[in-house]
């Protein structure tokens, strides 16, 4: 079965210092994987996708992640946090095959940025 | 370009009531999505749907819940007779009839509160 986990409830840094969020997948095929931002009250806004090529991809507000397929990981990171990217960042998967393109989602990770 | 329109933002429905919930995706989109997130919960699928058609309704409840996505106008979730533990929001998001890869874009959700 297809699923994704978020290990980390909550993450703290402060504002400058490089900031990482995981997520590590489970597809039986090779996925598609995409991050989210929530912010209080809003609805999820697109940060960034892996489809293929490149293992690092670069996203919206500074934010990039990592591929790793031997690790089944894709890791979302930011070199220097902003107070203003503390938010609920949700990691999703697709399997690429098949007909069904509903998302797997993981729980979502806080991440709070200390000024 | 408007994005994906949710309406109302808030509602309030005594037990048993029925509630429906619009979604208006964006234009040129012809794929949505329903998903219910609880308080302290990640995002769940509820129901994927084409213009006509219910593709993957695997994320349903079996009893009180509908969703349709009509030729003309929204789409809409439906929930008949609710009860307290219906409360959550609820987010549409739309994709383009392109392939898995495509990311979906979110509306702001629909706050239900059954009282």
């Amino acid at each position: 079965a297809q699923s994704v986990a978020q290990p980390e409830d909550q993450v703290n840094v402060a504002e400058g210092n490089p900031l990482t969020v995981k997520c590590t997948y489970s597809v039986s095929g090779n996925p598609y994987l995409f991050w989210y931002v929530q912010y209080p009250n809003r609805g999820l806004q697109f940060l960034l996708k892996y489809i293929t090529g490149d293992n690092l991809v670069k996203g919206s507000y500074g934010f990039e992640a990592e591929f790793n397929k031997s690790q089944t990981s894709f890791h979302l990171k930011k070199p220097s946090a902003l107070v203003s990217d503390s938010a609920l960042y949700f990691c999703a998967v697709r399997d690429k095959g098949g007909n069904n393109r509903k998302l797997i989602w993981g729980l979502g990770t806080s991440l709070a940025v200390n000024p | 370009n408007a994005g994906v329109m949710q309406n109302p933002r808030h509602l309030v429905r005594r037990r048993g009531q029925e509630a429906r919930l619009r979604c208006s995706p964006m234009k040129g989109h012809s794929h949505v999505y329903w998903y219910r997130q609880l308080p302290e919960e990640g995002l769940k699928f509820m129901v994927y749907l084409q213009k006509e058609n219910i593709i993957d309704e695997s994320g349903m409840p079996k009893e009180r819940f509908s969703a349709e996505f009509p030729k003309e106008g929204p789409s809409i979730l439906r929930i008949q007779q609710v009860v307290r533990g219906d409360s959550a929001a609820y987010f549409c998001a739309s994709s383009t009839l392109q392939g898995a890869d495509t990311e979906a874009f979110f509306g702001q959700g629909t706050r239900l509160t059954v009282v």
